[in-house]
């Protein structure tokens, strides 16, 4: 399986601009979450899905920040207007649901955006 | 509110050192508790515990779990410069993990 797969690697955008971030996760997983990376508050989790179910976006800073997962297969993180302080690294991770005893709670992770806004 | 510390926050050592990393939890229906190597990218998996007691082994890593104290340990023994990372604990329910800030470990040659 070729992971969790995330694009663009890098985006560099000025302020006001649309951002539009894209994962795709492991075939089979059935969570899927979007965690935001900084050196002053470290990984937090945005939001998380399961079954391409919205399930809590209590992580979400603000309206600027959406999040969709129209299948399976894909999700897109969008930030409407960006703002120089959503620049960040942001991560896409799935997982399996518990279910017997397939390892649970593994959260596989995607290479992350570095995202930039000037 | 869920709550994962980690320490030390840094910590520098010489190869061959064995070094301990520390993590405390304290998270509502705590399932289990995972730890992750961060190089220049994505978090990768380490270790996943849900039994106290029991310790994992990789390789010169260890991890251990202490769910009536609720913290765990990682260590690493015969450090080498390849072990030089960002390590994250992360503690979680059935369904979300809550990650601390992190141990950056720098090992020297």
């Amino acid at each position: 399986d070729a992971g969790v797969i995330q694009s663009p690697r890098h985006e560099v955008t000025e302020m006001g601009q649309e951002v539009t971030l894209r994962c795709k996760p492991i075939s089979g997983h059935d969570y899927l979450f979007w965690y935001r990376q900084t050196m002053m508050r470290g990984l937090e989790l945005l939001i998380y899905f399961n079954n391409n179910v919205p399930i809590d976006d209590s992580g979400m800073p603000e309206d600027r920040f959406s999040a969709k997962m129209p299948n399976a297969s894909f999700s897109t993180l969008k930030i409407q207007p960006s703002e120089p302080r959503d620049s960040a690294v942001y991560f896409c991770a799935s997982s399996l649901a518990p279910r017997g005893l397939a390892p649970k709670n593994i959260q596989y992770f995607g290479a992350g955006t570095r995202l930039s806004v000037l | 509110e869920d709550k994962v510390v980690q320490s030390p926050l840094s910590l520098v050592v010489h190869e061959g050192d064995t070094v301990t990393l520390n993590c405390s939890y304290e998270v509502t229906n705590f399932r289990s508790l995972l730890w992750y190597k961060q190089e220049k990218k994505a978090p990768t998996f380490l270790f996943m515990l849900t039994s106290s007691g029991i310790e994992k082994k990789s390789g010169r890593l260890s991890s251990i779990l202490d769910k009536k104290e609720l913290f765990s340990i990682l260590n690493i023994t015969a450090t080498q410069t390849g072990d030089s990372a960002v390590y994250l604990c992360a503690a979680g329910s059935a369904r979300q993990l809550t990650f601390g800030s992190g141990t950056q470990l720098t090992v020297l040659p």
